[in-house]
C-alpha cells in the first residue's frame, strides 16, 4: 500500500540556518504530494503541495520539488525563523481519494 | 481561512468510563468530517469518515461500537470513546471538508484532543 517515510526528529536549528526535512514515498499510480505544518496548539495546515513530477510547491519561504525518479519530496527553507518551530507532516494522496496518507511528522525546533 | 475546533483539548479519565470529543467547523458547513488517531511518533491513521445525517464509515480494524461517531449537523461531529481503556490513550484529530469543495480539495484540521486513560 501507499506509505510515506520522513526523517525522525526533532530537528534543532539556530535561527537563519538552512532547513531540509527529508520525505520519500511509496505509492501506486501518480500521487499528489503535500507538506502540512502543525504549530503548537493548532490544527494541521496545508503548507504546500505538488501534483505532478518536477512540480515545485512553495509557500512562506518553504519549498519542495516532486522528484519522481527518487520518489522524494524534501522540504527546504533557506533561513528558518523561531516562528517556524512546529511539526511538519509529509503526505500523499492518490487517484480521486480525499484521504491523505501521512508520514509520522518531524518536529522542528528553532533557537534564537 | 476555514477553522475547525476540538473540545476538549485534553482529557484524563478512569478506565471503564466514556469520553466524548467534539469537532466543530466554525465558519463553514462541513458535509464530511474525518476522525484520525495518532500514536506517539506515528503517523495519523484514519479511523472513520462521517457524512452529515448518515452513519459513519469505519476503517478496517476500527471498532465501531467502541468509537461512536455522530455527525448530527453540518458544523458538529462527535467521537465517543466508550468504556475507555489505557490502550485507547492517544491523540485524536478531526478534520472537515466543506460542501461545494472539490472532492480532492484538502481538509481542514482541528488541533487535536489528547486522551489519557488511567
Amino acid at each position: 500500500g501507499d506509505s510515506v517515510t520522513q526523517m525522525e526528529g526533532p530537528v534543532t536549528l539556530s535561527e537563519e540556518a538552512f532547513l531540509t526535512i527529508n520525505c520519500t514515498y511509496t505509492a501506486t499510480g501518480y500521487p499528489s504530494l503535500f507538506w502540512y505544518v502543525q504549530y503548537p496548539g493548532e490544527g494541521l495546515q496545508l503548507l504546500l503541495k505538488a501534483t505532478k513530477a518536477d512540480d515545485k510547491g512553495s509557500n512562506k519561504g518553504f519549498e519542495a520539488t516532486y522528484r519522481k525518479e527518487t520518489t522524494s519530496f524534501h522540504l527546504e527553507k533557506g533561513s528558518v525563523q523561531v516562528s517556524d518551530s512546529a511539526v511538519y507532516f509529509c503526505a500523499l494522496r492518490t487517484g480521486g481519494s480525499y484521504i491523505p496518507t501521512f508520514g509520522r511528522g518531524t518536529s522542528l525546533i528553532v533557537h534564537p | 481561512g476555514a477553522v475547525v475546533s476540538q473540545h476538549p483539548s485534553w482529557v484524563i479519565c478512569k478506565s471503564g468510563t466514556s469520553v466524548k470529543i467534539e469537532c466543530r467547523s466554525l465558519d463553514f458547513q462541513a458535509t464530511t468530517m474525518f476522525w484520525y488517531r495518532q500514536f506517539p511518533k506515528q503517523s495519523l491513521m484514519l479511523m472513520a469518515t462521517s457524512n452529515e445525517g448518515s452513519k459513519a464509515t469505519y476503517e478496517q480494524g476500527v471498532e465501531k461500537d467502541k468509537f461512536l461517531i455522530n455527525h448530527a449537523s453540518l458544523t458538529l461531529s462527535t467521537l465517543t470513546v466508550t468504556s475507555a481503556h489505557p490502550e485507547d490513550s492517544s491523540f485524536y484529530i478531526c478534520s472537515a471538508r466543506g460542501s461545494g469543495q472539490n472532492i480532492t480539495d484538502t481538509q481542514y484540521f482541528g488541533p487535536g484532543t489528547r486522551l489519557t486513560v488511567l
